[in-house]
């Protein structure tokens, strides 16, 4: 059984450019579920997908946009980068709405 | 704006001691209190979780107390050792979109 997996491990952008951030759920898992987690803080919920459909979202801008493929991995899209965009964005796995969420190791990115 | 509230920020136990952390929730439509364990440059990882509708629950040296009437509940890690020393967090969900309300998180720190 493998575990969530998530690349690239580190990222540095700059302020206005787009990125994106992949993420390959674990085996058995339909649900992924994305964090941001700025410096010594809590992770935040950013949204989640549920088989390729937005299920809930939590207190981010439009520009902040996800997809979820039909293996169940996903993408996260950041367009117009912001400087407080830079954090560690953390993706979480589970089978449908089963409260066990499994996270990845988590992308690191700066923004300049 | 849905809350969890974590104490301490940062805690010294020594070796073989019990480490004690504590959290309060507002929401009452919560019904699963997680609790994750973190080290610098890794994702969070599930510890040990609660229901509501017991009281108290223990793996192996971790003992999850929960008060509901309170909207409490504590994590309580016996005998610590120094590969205890993480960043754990309470985290609190509830409802379809498996939203985790992450605590800011305590700075364990077991002295040898």
């Amino acid at each position: 059984e493998t575990g969530v997996t998530q690349s690239p491990t580190h990222l540095i952008k700059t302020r206005g450019q787009q990125v994106t951030l992949r993420c390959s759920s674990q085996s058995g898992h339909n649900t992924v579920s994305w964090y941001q987690q700025a410096l010594g803080q809590g992770p935040q919920f950013i949204f989640q997908y549920y088989r390729e459909e937005e299920n809930g979202r939590g207190n981010f801008p439009p520009r902040f946009s996800g997809l979820q493929f039909p293996n169940y991995s996903s993408e996260l899209n950041v367009n117009a980068l912001e400087l407080d965009d830079s954090a560690l964005y953390l993706c979480a796995s589970s089978f449908g709405f089963n409260y066990e969420q499994y996270f990845g190791p988590g992308t690191r990115l700066t923004v300049t | 704006q849905q809350q969890v509230k974590q104490s301490p920020q940062s805690l010294i136990v020594q070796k073989g001691g019990i480490s004690i952390i504590n959290c309060a929730y507002e929401n009452t439509a919560f019904d699963y209190f997680p609790w994750y364990q973190q080290f610098p440059g890794k994702g969070p990882a599930l510890l040990i979780a609660i229901r509501p509708d017991v009281s108290e629950k223990k793996e192996g040296r971790f003992t999850i107390s929960f008060n509901k009437s309170a909207k409490q509940f504590s994590l309580h890690i016996m005998d610590s050792q120094p590969g205890d020393s993480a960043t754990y967090f309470c985290a609190a969900t509830g409802g379809r979109d498996d939203k985790i309300i992450f605590g800011k998180g305590t700075r364990l720190h077991i002295l040898p």
